[in-house]
């Protein structure tokens, strides 16, 4: 069965770079969420998305933006970079309802030098 | 706003030991309940849920949870732990009467398995 997919797996950044992730959801999924996990840390809940609107918003920085597309996808934008971004960032993806399950991605390691 | 604590940062088991895993949440309105376990190298994986009903929720690999409501606690629990149960467990939170779908995390706690 298709799952979350998230590109790229793994990137290394300077400080100051942007980097761009990108999640696929599962099909027929119309959610998706972005979580941050540093090393040793939780995961932290950063932005969120429903049919392509924002629909929550945690602790995100100024410095980073995302939006999901028309296919469902989503991309999380970050710039300035700094070295503090250095993380797992994982993005999960559900259908609305109540019996609402998410499924995460793999995640993408970010680093930065 | 909703919070998790799992006091249970690190813990240390040998094979066929039991297993309980401590987790409370702050909110007084409904809430919706997880637990999630990431293996070593892994993404996160649910275990199990409690959304309604019998408060005992059976999950998968023979884990299993108790909502008490009035002690705001949702405990893991496995009878006998496997070598293969070693990962981060993490307790999970969301209040589906604030609109706020997102969920909330627990700190985790980090299960070793020494055969």
């Amino acid at each position: 069965a298709a799952g979350v997919i998230q590109s790229p797996r793994h990137l290394i950044k300077e400080k100051r770079e942007t980097a761009t992730l990108k999640c696929y959801p599962i099909p027929r999924h119309d959610t998706v969420y972005w979580y941050q996990q540093g090393p040793g840390q939780d995961p932290q809940f950063l932005i969120s998305f429903y049919e392509k609107m924002q629909s929550d918003k945690g602790s995100i920085p100024d410095r980073f933006s995302a939006q999901q597309f028309s296919d469902y996808h989503s991309e999380l934008n970050m710039s300035s970079l700094e070295l503090g971004d250095s993380a797992l960032y994982f993005c999960a993806s559900s259908l609305q309802g109540p019996a609402e399950k998410l499924f995460f991605g793999s995640g993408t390691q970010l680093s930065v030098l | 706003a909703q919070s998790v604590s799992q006091h249970n940062h690190h813990v240390i088991l040998s094979e066929a030991a039991s297993l309980e895993l401590g987790c409370n949440y702050s909110y007084g309105g409904t809430v919706n309940l997880f637990w999630y376990v990431q293996y070593p190298g892994q993404h996160l994986q649910l275990l199990l849920k409690y959304f309604s009903g019998d408060p005992l929720v059976k999950g998968i690999k023979g884990f299993e949870a108790e909502f008490i409501k009035s002690k705001f606690s949702f405990n893991l629990r496995k009878p006998s732990v496997q070598w293969s149960d070693t990962a981060e467990y993490f307790c999970a939170v969301n209040a589906p009467d604030t609109g706020r779908r997102a969920l909330t995390f627990g700190s985790g706690t980090r299960l070793q398995v020494q055969p």
